[in-house]
């Protein structure tokens, strides 16, 4: 079983529609990571969390640290949000090395 | 330049042949990180390095895989008698210091790498 799942592993929403990722992972963390990655491989980096909640335009990350469980939300979706979110964690024995989970690719119709 | 930048961004090779991957961080970004991405698999961890050491080469998948970095910059990522399954995107990412958890990591766009 893989430390970090994603769901859904595919999202085919329409413009305007409100959009939740989640995931879930089984190891203790220091951080979590929301990463975007468009057709052509570039990565960037959403948020980074380690507690709460935060919030960068129509997009939201949320972290419940007991659960081992956090979404990311965008509101208003719009095609050019289409592209692979991938949730990443800090595991608590290492202050670097990523683990990643395989990614929500999101499809979003005009 | 202002990112991360990997070279060449395409490349083709026949199997069996050798293939040098370029990684040059963001200046003044101490650690560099390099990863890969195979069809349909997620990111793996391949190996990280502090200024020009590797404390963490755990993910290297074999030894045909191996990497440098000089002057503290540029990173080589290096794979000897390339196989079928060495087909994947390459990334590479950069932080300010790879000790603080706090540091987020910047990816540049990583070398498509195909076998024939």
């Amino acid at each position: 079983k893989n430390e970090v799942e994603q769901s859904p592993q595919n999202l085919t929403a329409q413009e305007g529609e409100f959009i939740t990722i989640n995931c879930s992972y089984s190891v203790g963390i220091s951080a979590l990571h929301w990463l975007q990655q468009h057709p052509g491989g570039g990565i960037v980096s959403l948020f980074m969390l380690s507690s709460g909640k935060k919030k960068h335009g129509r997009l939201i990350a949320t972290i419940n640290i007991q659960e081992k469980h956090s979404s990311l939300h965008i509101t208003a979706s719009h095609p050019r949000d289409s592209a692979v979110y991938i949730c990443a964690v800090t595991p608590l024995r290492s202050n670097y090395k990523l683990t990643f989970g395989k990614g929500t690719l999101l499809t979003v119709n005009p | 330049g202002a990112g991360v930048s990997q070279s060449p961004s395409n490349k083709v090779t026949e199997k069996g042949k050798d293939v040098e991957l370029r990684c040059d961080p963001i200046s003044g970004h101490t650690a560099l990180y390099w990863y890969r991405q195979s069809l349909g698999q997620g990111l793996e961890f391949l190996i990280y390095f502090q200024g020009n050491s590797a404390p963490d080469k755990s993910g290297l998948p074999s030894d045909r895989f191996s990497a440098e970095r000089t002057g503290g910059s540029v990173s080589t990522l290096t794979i000897q008698r390339t196989q079928q399954e060495d087909s994947a995107v390459y990334l590479c990412a950069s932080s300010l210091v790879g000790s603080r958890v706090d540091q987020p990591q910047h990816f540049g766009d990583g070398t498509r790498l195909s076998i024939l």
